[in-house]
């Protein structure tokens, strides 16, 4: 167990429609980090918090946005849904220092019928 | 061309052979090397973590970095059933910072 925790572990939906992912990062870590897993993409960064503020976008679609609250979880919103963007979606965490490394959550796999 | 490359496998072996994980990549400004490993439909597990060149060793696995070679590998020794998963290395050029993956290779350790 690494730690990182993510709700809900399945999500089903229809196209157009929007959800929420939820993550709560390793007790002290101030770094958070989603990342999308598809078959044919492997393991994609999205987008990174730092203590509540945006540290650093990566492939992040317009349509997806998140946040990170002052309690330090964090919440990743997908809306106006695709059939492509089914997927797991992996919330990270990290403590900054010398020898920081990323710990990863279960992941919230996303099916959009 | 995406910056770490990784070949997917699969890769079959039996029980208690010597495992070599390769990666490639290109961006010179890598400096921080990892691999995870990967069960089915769970998260990725943080194995080995190594900053710049050199060998860094862990119980039955061996992470090396090759600078200038722009190459790194992750070797397992007397593999067990229970270490087949999927390898993924990953890298960043600065800590705190978000990995750069390669797609993964699929291992399969057989009794």
């Amino acid at each position: 167990d690494s730690g990182v925790t993510q709700t809900p572990k399945h999500l089903i939906t229809a196209t157009g429609q929007r959800v929420t992912l939820r993550c709560s990062p390793r007790s002290g870590d101030l770094s958070v980090y989603w990342y999308q897993q598809s078959l044919d993409q492997g393991l994609q960064f999205l987008i990174q918090y730092y203590n509540g503020e945006e540290r650093a976008k990566g492939n992040i679609l317009e349509r997806f946005s998140a946040q990170q609250f002052p309690d330090l979880h964090s919440e990743l919103n997908l809306s106006s849904l695709e059939l492509g963007d089914s997927a797991l979606y992996f919330c990270a965490s990290s403590v900054e220092g010398a020898a920081d490394t990323q710990y990863f959550g279960p992941g919230t796999r996303l099916t959009v019928l | 061309q995406k910056e770490v490359e990784q070949d997917p496998g699969p890769l079959s072996v039996p029980e208690g052979a010597i495992v070599s994980l390769n990666c490639t990549y290109s961006n010179s400004a890598f400096q921080y090397f990892m691999w995870y490993r990967q069960y089915s439909r769970k998260g990725p597990e943080l194995l080995m973590y190594t900053y710049s060149s050199g060998n860094k060793e862990d119980g039955r696995f061996t992470a090396q970095v090759d600078k200038s070679s722009k190459y790194i590998s992750l070797f397992i020794r007397d593999s067990q059933p229970s270490d087949s998963a999927t390898y993924l290395c990953a890298m960043s050029g600065k800590t705190g910072y978000a990995l750069n993956f390669g797609k993964g290779t699929s291992l399969l350790v057989t009794p």
